[in-house]
């Protein structure tokens, strides 16, 4: 079975520049969760979607924004970047059972300059 | 709110030695689970076990081996004769069992960087 996959895997940006970051799950798997991974802050928690709706959100401001399609694949979109942006973005999904266990893609790296 | 905490920050070993890396984790939950994730420089997060709040069986999976305590809100990893390979930042999380449209979310600890050296 194909694991989760993130595309692009590297992205350089400028400020007030938008981005969008692809997710698929793993096949079957419903849920994607998107997380956000700096030296300062570490792994933070960005928002959940499962079934084409958002189930769970992270403290992050409005510019982040996500969506998933109907084929469980998810979007993540940030909006006039900004340098604290710089992160590695990270992609999860399981099956949406708030007990099962997140698998991880290869994460996308994102440089705003 | 839920909290992890790793304070190792950095391990440095020698091959074949055993390690300890350690979690402690607070919650208000009585349902929560456990998880360790390996990260090796490529960056993914690579899953290694779960544990579930109502088991505190100690696991074992060839060199690695986990210690679940309740009473210490403890969750501590060995990994036995050390290897290169085991080289890696390891992350422990937590997850609170909130109910099929709660969803849920992992609240990660800082990571410990492990370095096991030749």
């Amino acid at each position: 079975k194909a694991g989760v996959t993130q595309t692009p895997r590297y992205l350089i940006k400028t400020r007030g520049q938008q981005v969008t970051l692809s997710c698929s799950p793993i096949s079957g798997h419903r849920s994607v969760s998107w997380y956000q991974q700096t030296p300062g802050q570490g792994l933070q928690f960005l928002f959940e979607y499962f079934s084409e709706t958002q189930r769970n959100k992270g403290n992050f401001p409005g510019r982040f924004s996500g969506r998933q399609f109907s084929n469980s694949r998810s979007e993540m979109n940030v909006s006039t970047l900004e340098l604290g942006d710089s992160a590695l973005y990270l992609c999860a999904s399981s099956t949406g059972q708030c007990t099962d266990t997140q698998y991880f893609g290869p994460g996308t790296r994102l440089t705003v300059l | 709110a839920q909290k992890v905490t790793q304070a190792q920050t950095e391990i440095s070993v020698v091959e074949k030695e055993d390690v300890t890396l350690d979690c402690v984790y607070e919650t208000r939950d009585t349902t929560y689970y456990l998880f360790w994730y390996k990260q090796p420089p490529s960056g993914e997060l690579v899953f290694l076990i779960r544990r579930n709040s109502f088991d505190e069986q100690n696991e074992i999976s060839g060199r690695y081996s986990w210690n679940f305590q309740k009473s210490t809100s403890s969750f501590n990893f060995t990994i036995t004769a050390s290897q290169v390979v085991d080289s890696a930042v390891y992350f422990c999380a937590l997850s609170e069992a909130r109910g099929v449209t709660s969803g849920s979310r992992l609240t990660f600890g800082e990571g410990t960087q492990l370095t096991v050296n030749p």
